[in-house]
C-alpha cells in the first residue's frame, strides 16, 4: 500500500514567518513529488512539482526533496494572509499519484 | 479559457439510481482522472485514462465504472450508488505523459447518497 503521509495540523504561523510544511512516501519507486493547495470548498491546484534530490525555488515557495530518506517538504517564505489553505503533498509515477491528507495552514495577520 | 468542467456539481440521490457525473476538457490533454476526496483519507484515485479507450483502475475502484470514448470525456458511472460512495468527487486532466502528476482538476461534484 503505497502512502504518503503529512501532518495534518492546523499550522499556524504570523504573517510574514516562514512555513514549513513536511511530507514522507512510502513507494521507494515514485518519481515525481507535488505540492498542490486547496482553498476550502475549491479544487486543489498545482503550486510546485520536483523530480531530483535537492531543492527547487519559485517565488516564495521552495520544495526540497531527499530520495534517500523519502522525505519531501515546502517552504513558504514571507507567508501571507492569503497562503491560508490546505496544502496537499503527493507522489507516485507517470501513471497514478498518492496524496497525503494534506496540512491545514493558517497565516495570522 | 483552458478548464476541466464536470457536471453536476451538486447532487442528492437514493440507493441504487444509477447516476452519470460527465467530465469534459477543453486542453486536449492525453491523460484523465477520477478522484475522491474524504475528511481525513486525502484524494484517493478511482480510475484513470491514458487515453482514448485506455483505462485503468487506481486506488478505489469498486462501484465505479468509466469510459473514454472521446478524448475530452471521461464520465464517472455508479450504477448501484450506495451511501458509502457519497463524496466530493474530482475529475483532473493532465497534460504530460511522463508527468502525469501535473494535474488540472475540475471544480468538483459533491454526491450525497441516501
Amino acid at each position: 500500500q503505497k502512502e504518503v503521509e503529512q501532518n495534518s495540523g492546523p499550522l499556524s504561523v504570523p504573517e510574514g514567518a516562514i512555513a514549513s510544511l513536511n511530507c514522507t512516501y512510502s513507494d521507494r519507486g515514485s518519481q515525481s513529488f507535488f505540492w498542490y493547495r486547496q482553498y476550502s470548498g475549491k479544487s486543489p491546484e498545482l503550486i510546485m512539482s520536483i523530480y531530483s534530490n535537492g531543492d527547487k525555488e519559485d517565488g516564495r515557495f521552495t520544495a526540497q526533496l531527499n530520495k534517500a530518506s523519502q522525505y519531501v517538504s515546502l517552504l513558504i517564505r514571507d507567508s501571507q494572509p492569503s497562503d491560508s489553505a490546505t496544502y496537499l503533498c503527493a507522489a507516485g509515477s507517470a501513471r497514478q499519484l498518492t496524496f497525503g491528507s494534506g496540512t491545514q495552514l493558517t497565516v495570522l495577520p | 479559457e483552458a478548464q476541466v468542467t464536470q457536471n453536476p456539481r451538486y447532487l442528492i440521490t437514493v440507493t441504487g439510481k444509477k447516476l452519470t457525473v460527465t467530465c469534459s476538457q477543453n486542453m486536449n490533454h492525453e491523460y484523465m482522472s477520477w478522484y475522491r476526496q474524504d475528511p481525513g483519507l486525502g484524494l484517493r484515485q478511482i480510475y484513470y485514462s491514458m487515453n482514448v479507450e485506455v483505462t485503468d483502475k487506481g486506488d478505489v475502484p469498486e462501484g465505479y465504472k468509466v469510459s473514454r470514448k472521446e478524448k475530452r470525456n471521461f464520465p464517472l458511472i455508479l450504477e448501484s450508488p450506495s451511501p458509502n460512495q457519497t463524496s466530493l468527487y474530482f475529475c483532473a486532466s493532465s497534460p504530460a505523459m511522463a508527468n502525469t502528476g501535473e494535474l488540472f482538476f475540475g471544480e468538483g461534484s459533491r454526491l450525497t447518497v441516501l
